[in-house]
């Protein structure tokens, strides 16, 4: 069975400053995708950024990257320059059927 | 393009009645999974449809089934209610095993 584990249920950082969201997932499959979705209180989730399992390179979208330890089966997320309006949950997500880590709930204080 | 649409976007139901959820994917998506997410919780994943059948399954009853018509639409069927599916129903399309894309979801609250 594949997991997803997000051990951090609730963070906060304030605005301008990085904070870094944690992911860990399980499983015996070597080629996979993995997925950080956000989804603010209007409730639609959003994708974030996408990390293919066969690329070595970290994958990165503007403010957002990640660092991916394949050997360590770790996807963590990092939000630089945080925004008010990134506020909201945010969920880690593996392969194509999308199972999800049970979320952080990240604040950004003014 | 209109994205994911999904309908209704509430909906209240009696304990033992039978609701269906619709879901219409992204233009050019041909894969559509449901998801329930109770309120605090991570979406958890109910199954996934492509070429009108069902490709994978989560771990939920056989009074959760779902269907995919030739347009690519989708329907999740619950027989049954209980009181514990009450929840956020969410669908979200895909294309060739690329990211989903997820439409605003159904809350559904059985009474």
């Amino acid at each position: 069975a594949q997991t997803v584990t997000q051990s951090q249920p609730e963070m906060s950082v304030q605005e301008a400053e990085t904070v870094t969201l944690s992911c860990t997932y399980d499983t015996s499959e070597n080629n996979y995708y993995l997925f950080w979705y956000k989804q603010p209180p209007s409730r639609q989730m959003i994708l974030v950024i996408r990390q293919e399992a066969y690329k070595q390179q970290n994958a990165t979208e503007n403010r957002f990257s990640v660092n991916f330890q394949k050997a360590a089966k770790s996807f963590s997320l990092k939000i630089s320059d945080s925004q008010l309006g990134d506020t909201a949950m945010y969920f880690c997500a593996f392969n194509n059927d999308m199972r999800f880590g049970a979320g952080t709930r990240l604040t950004v204080k003014p | 393009d209109a994205g994911v649409t999904q309908s209704p976007t509430h909906l209240i139901k009696t304990r033992g009645q039978q609701v269906t959820l619709r879901c219409s994917p992204k233009s050019g998506h041909d894969t559509v999974s449901w998801y329930q997410q109770a309120l605090g919780q991570g979406p958890q994943f109910i199954f996934q449809y492509y070429e009108e059948e069902e490709r994978q399954r989560g771990n939920f009853p056989d009074r959760f089934s779902g269907h995919q018509f030739p347009n690519y639409s989708s329907e999740l069927n619950v027989n049954a209610l209980l009181l514990g599916d009450s929840a956020l129903y969410l669908c979200a399309s895909s294309f060739l095993g690329n990211e989903a894309f997820f439409g605003q979801g159904t809350r559904l609250t059985v009474v």
